[in-house]
């Protein structure tokens, strides 16, 4: 049961920012923000996690609001490989039980 | 290279052939998971080992068995499939997340293209 809810498809133009956006109004202390996404042909690849504060590593940036019911993805410059499907989930610490939504289909355009 | 090796990557199969997936990890976790990737639907979260134990069983048929004979290794060993089954068939592994603070990220494979004709 996903908690999830984001846009099913967006374009963005190689070279730009993508900003990817999910809804999560229901999450709850103790859960954890999670993207991954998934290429065509392959398995879904983690991008990034968050709790409350803003991180950003080596492949993306999650800027979670204030009261953590929304969050963006944001894929500084976009390129023609980051054309995916992504995937935000919202899971409980110590949980096992991974659940994928329907993602955002996100498509690079050159 | 994801550190998860799924063998075989296509396989056909007839509804009373008996064949087995197999996957591999050497990322030192413990805890793997078998999802289901059907065309059109979200992926569909099978089954979860944690310590080579079985901790979660999503209702799935049992025509489907899962085998962890230890931390490295999953199998899902097949048998009667419906033509319904056809998917994408996905490993993945992690840390146990519920010996940690947060839960570790999952490390898939490219997972096995499954058709039962």
């Amino acid at each position: 049961d996903a908690k999830t809810t984001q846009p099913p498809s967006m374009d963005c133009a190689e070279g730009r920012a993508a900003n990817l956006p999910c809804n999560h109004s229901t999450i709850s202390g103790n859960e954890y923000v999670y993207w991954y996404r998934q290429i065509h042909s392959q398995g879904p690849q983690y991008i990034i996690h968050g709790l409350k504060n803003n991180e950003t590593n080596e492949m993306a940036s999650l800027i979670i609001t204030e009261d953590r019911k929304s969050s963006t993805l944001i894929l500084p410059h976009a390129t023609l490989r980051d054309t995916a499907v992504y995937y935000c989930i919202v899971i409980q610490t110590g949980a096992n039980n991974l659940f994928f939504g329907t993602g955002t289909r996100l498509t690079v355009i050159p | 290279e994801t550190g998860v090796t799924q063998t075989p990557r296509h396989l056909v199969m007839g509804m009373t052939n008996k064949k087995s997936l197999k996957c591999e990890q050497h990322l030192g976790h413990n805890a793997m998971y078998w999802y289901k990737q059907s065309a059109k639907k979200p992926l569909e979260l099978m089954f979860v080992y944690n310590f080579k134990e079985q901790t979660e069983n999503n209702s799935v048929p049992s025509r489907f068995s899962p085998e962890c004979p230890n931390s490295s290794h999953l199998f899902l060993h097949l048998h009667t499939l419906q033509p319904e089954d056809s998917a994408l068939y996905l490993c993945a592994s992690s840390q146990d997340p519920r010996a940690s603070s947060y839960n570790s990220p999952l490390h898939f494979g490219n997972g096995t293209r499954l058709t039962v004709t």
